[in-house]
């Protein structure tokens, strides 16, 4: 099974503290992606990489950037965290080009006080 | 850019009762996918259709296809308290990013 783990559950962090989100897949895949969920707002692709050191701005992309040093890791980056970010953060990963499956970790509640 | 709209986006039913939700876009789409996201968990892929007016069974899941593949649909029969969550369709847009609809979020009354 496909298996995609994201570094903490909860995470509770400072308004304007850098904040660090880990995700990591077992499956080789050469995509991998990073969403923010709210009520009412769905899911919401925030940066994706198709490779090693390559990113691509999602549909919200401000505040944030990541990094992909390895292929099975992707980091999600808030370089100085604000109350607007709190939110839910899901990391997905698929395989190739192709239009696979999707598979996500178990998510991130982040809380910015 | 492409979008995918999702209705409605809360349903209240008694266990028993039917539940649909239906996905529309103004384009045609070359695929539609279907991923079920449990309270408290994470979005898990279902179905993905292909083809124009196709229809696929999961048990009491009934997914469709519009026959000019703008639309999808998810019918679920005879729910129970174990279908509870949020439903959401997903469509290919460029770049090979996957677009999201808002979900449909079923709760299920025993």
């Amino acid at each position: 099974d496909v298996k995609v783990t994201q570094s903490s559950r909860y995470l509770v962090k400072r308004t304007g503290e850098k904040v660090f989100l880990e995700c990591v897949q077992d499956m080789d895949h050469e995509n991998m992606f990073w969403y923010r969920q709210d009520p009412g707002l769905g899911l919401r692709l925030i940066y994706f990489s198709y490779d090693v050191k390559m990113k691509e701005k999602g549909d919200i992309p401000e505040g944030y950037s990541v990094s992909r040093e390895k292929k099975e890791r992707f980091s999600l980056i808030l370089e100085s965290a604000s109350t607007n970010q709190t939110s839910m953060y899901l990391c997905a990963s698929r395989s190739g080009f192709s239009t696979d499956t999707q598979y996500f970790g178990p998510g991130t509640r982040l809380t910015v006080l | 850019g492409q979008q995918v709209m999702q209705i409605p986006q809360y349903q209240h039913v008694q266990e028993g009762e039917d539940f649909t939700t239906y996905c529309n876009s103004s384009t045609t789409l070359s695929n539609i996918q279907w991923y079920k996201q449990r309270p408290g968990g994470h979005p898990v892929f279902l179905i993905q259709l292909v083809k124009s007016g196709e229809v696929k069974k999961q048990k009491r899941l009934t997914f469709q296809f519009g026959e000019a593949k703008k639309n999808s649909s998810l019918h679920i029969t005879a729910t129970q308290t174990t279908d509870v969550g949020t439903y959401f369709c997903a469509v290919w847009g460029n770049t090979g990013k996957l677009i999201f609809g808002q979900g449909t979020t079923l709760q299920v009354k025993p």
